[in-house]
């Protein structure tokens, strides 16, 4: 079974710096991998997703995040921190369920803070 | 608009009396879930469905039942509700092939005393 892990459950950055949010999975077989945004009393919204087209993938909001085989990583990042920017912030990695059907197997999340 | 919708958003209840949270969907998605999410734990998938029907445990499914008679709904059933489901629970669904991403209602904060 796929599991998720999320490296550090609160990252603080300033307006305008590197956001960096740590995802690696653990299947060594490239799965579908996903990042999702939760803001503060909504759902989750996908910001970005990894298909095997590309191994650079731009999603939403300006966030971007890379895939590395080698490394079982898929973190996110964004070059500049943006107030709105602060939520929670999951990796998720499909894999198979009983029955055979898949499902998301998410990490324990990230909450971003970004100061002024 | 293509959306996932949940009913009640807040509910406040007691131990024991039965509930049902509702789930519906207009993007005539196959597949449907339900997540509870904690503080620390992320999201875990209680139960979910491929079609009309047809219904699977997930990680956590105890003290839940769910229900697919029609393909746009999924309720959330629970019989008894005991204070450890107090929760945050989510309702998703995805169309069966393509990349499996999922599309989340905006959820449903519960509380059992």
């Amino acid at each position: 079974a796929q599991s998720v892990t999320q490296l550090g459950s609160h990252v603080s950055v300033s307006e305008g710096a590197l956001v960096l949010l740590r995802c690696n999975y653990s299947s060594s077989v490239p799965p579908y991998l996903f990042w999702y945004v939760q803001y503060p009393n909504q759902g989750l919204q996908l910001l970005l997703k990894y298909t095997s087209a590309a191994t650079l993938v731009k999603g939403i909001n300006g966030f971007e995040a890379e895939f590395k085989k080698s490394e079982t990583s898929f973190h996110l990042t964004k070059p500049s921190a943006h107030m709105s920017d602060a939520a929670e912030y999951f990796c998720a990695v499909s894999d198979l369920a009983q029955g055979g059907s898949e499902k998301l197997v998410f990490g324990k999340g990230t909450k971003l803070t970004v100061n002024p | 608009e293509a959306q996932v919708t949940q009913n009640p958003r807040y509910l406040i209840t007691v131990t024991g009396k039965k509930l049902t949270v509702t789930c519906s969907q207009n993007m005539n998605h196959e597949y449907m879930s339900w997540y509870r999410q904690d503080p620390g734990l992320g999201l875990r998938q209680i139960y979910y469905s491929m079609n009309v029907e047809v219904t699977d445990k997930g990680d956590v499914p105890e003290g839940y039942k769910v229900s697919r008679k029609e393909k746009r709904n999924f309720p959330l059933i629970l019989e008894s509700p005991s204070p450890n489901q107090t929760s945050l629970y989510f309702c998703a669904s995805r169309p069966v092939a393509g990349a499996k991403e999922q599309y989340f209602g905006p959820g449903t904060r519960l509380t059992v005393t």
